[in-house]
């Protein structure tokens, strides 16, 4: 069970570019690393997963460097709507996964 | 398509009675799982499903809880007797695979107050 380490929150303000850092020294040979985000009562929700490089879809880039052993979530132009708790998971199977504390974002006006 | 579905949405009862829990996952999904967040704490793992089947319910905290997934459709988590440090956030998740690039969808939650 890969255990992980994120800042417990960060401010921003809107139309910034976000880049939340995730350590992960136990990340095994077959762990992909998952960002999940999560708004206050609801549960949380996939974002992005990666297992190296780089990984880019509509709302998020997933920067992972060669020994893998941490990961960068970056979320550009963060509006007001971002305001929620991000988790990095690491692991090969859905299950047992570490959420951590997660990283509380605050997006200011 | 309905995503997953937990009933109650909130529950408050008495130390000492039994409380069941819900989850109905997106349809087509074989797996199934439970995590919680107790007050204060992090969400952990509870246990999880393939179909029918307890595929791993290691995070299981005690006997006093019990998970069902009859038919391998819905499931039911039943807390008897319940305790004051049961309460929580209980989240249900599902996902059509196990394994890599596997994203589970999660329920919006039932939140468990045992007084």
């Amino acid at each position: 069970l890969a255990k992980t380490t994120q800042p417990i929150s960060m401010d921003s303000y809107e139309g910034q570019e976000v880049n939340i850092t995730c350590s992960h020294n136990n990340i095994a040979t077959n762990d992909y690393i998952t960002w999940y985000q999560q708004f206050p009562s609801q549960g949380p929700r996939f974002i992005i997963q990666g297992y190296k490089t780089k990984v880019t879809n509509e709302v998020a880039s997933l920067f992972i460097p060669a020994d893998r052993k941490s990961s960068t979530l970056s979320l550009p132009r963060v509006s007001l709507s971002d305001t929620a708790v991000y988790y990095c998971l690491v692991g090969y199977n859905f299950n047992k996964f570490y959420f951590g504390s997660g990283t509380k974002l605050n997006v200011k006006p | 398509e309905a995503g997953v579905t937990q009933f109650p949405s909130h529950s408050v009862i008495e130390k000492g009675q039994t409380v069941t829990l819900r989850c109905d996952p997106i349809s087509g999904h074989d797996n199934l799982y439970w995590y919680r967040r107790v007050m204060g704490k992090e969400i952990k793992f509870l246990l999880h499903f393939v179909k029918e089947s307890k595929q791993d319910e290691s995070g299981m905290p005690n006997n006093r809880f019990l998970a069902e997934r009859t038919g391998g459709t819905y499931s039911t988590l039943k807390v008897q007797p319940a305790e004051l440090e049961d309460s929580g956030v209980y989240f249900c998740a599902s996902s059509q695979v196990w394994g890599t690039n596997t994203e589970a969808f999660f329920g919006q939650g039932t939140r468990l107050t045992v007084v």
